[in-house]
């Protein structure tokens, strides 16, 4: 079985530009979660899509958005980019409201702004 | 707001001893996960722990939730070098919350010959 799958790996932008990355879930995952991985902050969550609708975003700034298509694939989009925005951005894909509850996550884009 | 604490942050160890981390958090919540990250890669899963006394073992690791103490704890028996990496405790919530969960800061595990 595929495991998740995030695109671009590796990113390189500049400030003020924006960025969207790809996030391919496990087949059959209807779930997907984006979480922004940052030395200083660690951990936080972004949002996650369920059946294409937004079902919980975090505490974010608007410049952060995202979809998810009737694939499950889901995108997020970083307009305006500032300097504090270089993190790791991690998807994990899970089933949904159902057992066995396991996120699984995607090996992560970087993104690194200049 | 849910808030999630781990303790030690910063962890040496011996090879063959025994420690554990402590994962505390601040309200009730329907599931407590464990995850184990390597330098510069993702988050891999170790434990998902649902109801009050679970504990899972997975080799050299045991995983257990208190609910009533918002506890959980990973203990690591006989650790070898390979254990070294950080580990994440997070929690997540039902109803509409279900797909956000909440992270621990990390503890950052080194074990030593």
């Amino acid at each position: 079985k595929a495991g998740v799958t995030q695109t671009p790996r590796y990113l390189i932008k500049t400030r003020g530009q924006q960025v969207t990355l790809s996030c391919s879930p496990i087949s059959g995952h209807r779930s997907v979660s984006w979480y922004q991985q940052t030395p200083g902050q660690g951990l936080q969550f972004l949002f996650e899509y369920f059946s294409e609708t937004q079902r919980n975003k975090g505490n974010f700034p608007g410049r952060f958005s995202g979809r998810q298509f009737s694939n499950s694939r889901s995108e997020m989009n970083v307009s305006t980019l500032e300097l504090g925005d270089s993190a790791l951005y991690l998807c994990a894909s899970s089933l949904g409201q159902t057992q066995p509850y396991e996120q699984y996550f995607g090996p992560g884009t970087r993104l690194t702004v200049t | 707001e849910l808030k999630v604490e781990q303790n030690p942050l910063f962890l040496s160890m011996q090879e063959g001893k025994n420690y554990t981390i402590y994962c505390n958090y601040s309200t009730t919540s329907d599931r407590l996960y464990w995850y184990r990250q390597d330098p510069g890669k993702s988050l891999e899963s170790l434990f998902v722990l649902l109801s009050n006394g679970a504990v899972k073992q997975e080799g050299r690791l045991m995983a257990s939730l208190d609910t009533k103490a918002r506890l959980s704890t990973l203990h690591i028996t006989a650790a070898v070098h390979d254990l070294s990496a950080t580990y994440f405790c997070a929690v997540g919530r039902g109803g509409t919350s279900y797909g956000k969960l909440t992270f621990g800061q990390g503890t950052i595990l080194t074990v030593h010959p």
